[in-house]
C-alpha cells in the first residue's frame, strides 16, 4: 500500500514571497503520478501540478514547480511570488500506473495562508 | 467550474437514516470516482466506476453502495448512517480509464448526520 505524508500541517509567508510545501510517498512501484491539489475555502478540488515519475525533469506551471527527488520519495511543491488567492489547503497525491485502477491516496494537507 | 456536478450540495440527516448523493460527469467522461474527506480519515478514495461497471474499491463501508447508470451519472448510497459519516463527499470524472487521464473534481456534497 502507497502513502503519503505532510510533514506540514500550517504554513505562512508574506505575499510575493515563496513558500515551499514538503510531501513524502511510500510506494514499492515504479511507475506512478504525483500531484498537488489546491481546496480554497470553497472546497473546491483543484489540479495545480502532476509529475510523471519516469519523467526526470521536474514539472512546472507558471508560478508553481515541484522537486521530485525519486529516489528519495521526495515531492516539494514551490509556490513563487505567492499571491492571496494561494492561500488554501493543498493535498499530495500518488496514483500508481494503471489502467482501470485510477485511485488517487492523499496526504493528510497543508493550509497555506499568505498575508498581505 | 469543473463540468463535474453533484446534488444536493447539503445533506443534513438523521442517524440510522439512507441518502443517495447524485453526480453528473463532465461531458464524454465515461470514469466516475466517490471521495470522502472527514476531519477523522482524510481524503480517501471509495470506489470508481467506468461506463457503467465498477473498476476498483478502496474504504468503502458495506453499509455505503454505490452505481454508473448508462447516463453515466452516478449515485452513491449510504445507509444506517452513523455520526461519523458526516464528511464532504466528492465526484470526480476523467475522459478514460488509464492514470495519464486528469481527474476533475465536482464541488461535493456536504453530509451532515445528527
Amino acid at each position: 500500500a502507497q502513502t503519503v505524508t505532510q510533514s506540514q500541517p500550517e504554513m505562512s509567508v508574506q505575499e510575493a514571497e515563496t513558500v515551499t510545501l514538503s510531501c513524502t510517498y511510500d510506494t514499492s512501484e515504479n511507475n506512478y503520478y504525483l500531484f498537488w491539489y489546491k481546496q480554497p475555502p470553497s472546497r473546491q478540488m483543484i489540479l495545480v501540478i502532476r509529475q510523471e515519475a519516469y519523467k526526470q525533469q521536474n514539472a512546472t506551471e507558471n508560478r508553481f514547480s515541484v522537486n521530485f527527488q525519486k529516489a528519495a520519495k521526495s515531492f516539494s511543491l514551490k509556490i513563487s511570488d505567492s499571491q492571496l488567492g494561494d492561500t488554501a489547503m493543498y493535498f499530495c497525491a500518488f496514483m500508481k500506473q494503471s489502467f482501470g485502477n485510477e485511485k488517487l491516496t492523499f496526504g493528510t494537507g497543508t493550509r497555506l495562508t499568505i498575508i498581505p | 467550474d469543473s463540468g463535474v456536478t453533484q446534488t444536493p450540495k447539503h445533506l443534513i440527516t438523521a442517524t440510522g437514516q439512507r441518502v443517495t448523493l447524485r453526480c453528473s460527469p463532465r461531458s464524454g467522461d465515461l470514469s466516475v470516482y466517490w471521495y470522502q474527506q472527514s476531519l477523522d480519515q482524510g481524503l480517501q478514495f471509495l470506489i470508481q466506476y467506468y461506463n457503467g461497471e465498477e473498476r476498483a474499491k478502496g474504504n468503502i463501508l458495506e453499509r455505503f453502495s454505490a452505481q454508473q447508470f448508462p447516463d453515466l451519472h452516478s449515485e452513491l448510497n449510504l445507509s444506517s448512517l452513523e455520526l461519523g459519516d458526516s464528511a464532504l463527499y466528492f465526484c470526480a470524472s476523467s475522459v478514460d480509464l488509464g492514470s495519464y487521464n486528469e481527474q476533475f473534481f465536482g464541488p461535493g456534497t456536504r453530509l451532515t448526520v445528527l
